[in-house]
C-alpha cells in the first residue's frame, strides 16, 4: 500500500455520461498529481494541486475539471465522456522538503472503460 | 523546457543477463533524476533517484542507475536479470525549481526471457 488511495478502482459507464474519480493523498503530503496513461500516449500529465491551489495543467481537456479539498483529498471529474477518454487515470501525491526535491507516490489507479 | 527521453519501447533480455535500460534529459540547471516500474494493473512503483553525489545510485530489487552528466544520460542497469524484472519502465526528471514538476518518459517495455 503506497498510501496513495484512488477510488473506485473501475469504473465502466456510456458515452456522454460523467464521472468523478477520487484521490487521497499520502498523509502529509499537499501536492496532489493527476495522470492519463492510455496505450498510444503513455503518461500523460493532466493537472496539479498544491494546498486546495491550482498549481500546474497540462494536457486536460475542457471537458475534465479537478479540484482539491480542504481536507487535501482531490476529485477529477470528466464529462461529456467519449470513447477515447477510456484509459488508466493516476494520481500521484508528493511533499516539500526544503532542498529536498521529493519523488512522487502513486496509487494503484481507476481503470475507465467507455462504452 | 524539461524533456525525457526513452529511446527503446521495448527491450529483450535473457534470464540471468546484464540489463540496461536507456535514459536521456534535458533540463536547466542540476536535474534531479527519477525511474519507476510498473507491473501490470498497478500504479507507478519508485525504485531510485539522483539527487547529489555519486554518480551511481543502487535502488530496489537490486537496480542501479548510472548518472553521466556529460552525456545528460541516467541509464537503468542489473547485473543479473530476473523473469519477474519484467515490467514497464518509466525514467523521469525535474528541474532543481521548488515548482518544477515531474516530467515522465514514454517507457520502455522489459521483457526478461526464461
Amino acid at each position: 500500500d503506497s498510501g496513495v488511495t484512488q477510488t473506485p478502482k473501475h469504473l465502466i459507464t456510456a458515452t456522454g455520461q460523467r464521472v468523478t474519480l477520487r484521490c487521497s493523498p499520502r498523509s502529509g503530503d499537499l501536492s496532489v498529481y493527476w495522470y492519463q496513461q492510455s496505450l498510444d500516449q503513455g503518461l500523460q500529465f493532466l493537472i496539479q494541486y498544491y494546498n486546495g491551489e491550482e498549481r500546474a495543467k497540462g494536457n486536460i481537456l475542457e471537458r475534465f475539471s479537478a479540484q482539491q479539498f480542504p481536507d487535501l483529498h482531490s476529485e477529477l471529474n470528466l464529462s461529456s465522456l467519449e470513447l477515447g477518454d477510456s484509459a488508466l487515470y493516476f494520481c500521484a501525491s508528493s511533499a516539500p522538503v526544503a532542498g529536498m526535491p521529493d519523488g512522487y507516490t502513486f496509487g494503484s489507479g481507476t481503470r475507465l472503460t467507455v462504452v | 523546457a524539461q524533456s525525457v527521453a526513452q529511446p527503446e519501447d521495448q527491450v529483450n533480455v535473457a534470464e540471468g543477463n546484464p540489463l540496461t535500460v536507456k535514459c536521456t534529459y534535458s533540463v536547466s540547471g542540476n536535474p534531479y533524476l527519477f525511474w519507476y516500474v510498473q507491473y501490470p494493473n498497478r500504479g507507478l512503483q519508485f525504485l531510485l533517484k539522483y539527487i547529489t553525489g555519486d554518480n551511481l545510485v543502487k535502488g530496489s530489487y537490486g537496480f542501479e542507475a548510472e548518472f553521466n552528466k556529460s552525456q545528460t544520460s541516467f541509464h537503468l542497469k542489473k547485473p543479473s536479470a530476473l523473469v519477474s524484472d519484467s515490467a514497464l519502465y518509466f525514467c523521469a526528471v525535474r528541474g532543481e525549481n521548488r515548482d518544477d514538476k515531474i516530467i515522465f518518459g514514454k517507457g520502455t517495455r522489459l521483457h526478461i526471457l526464461p
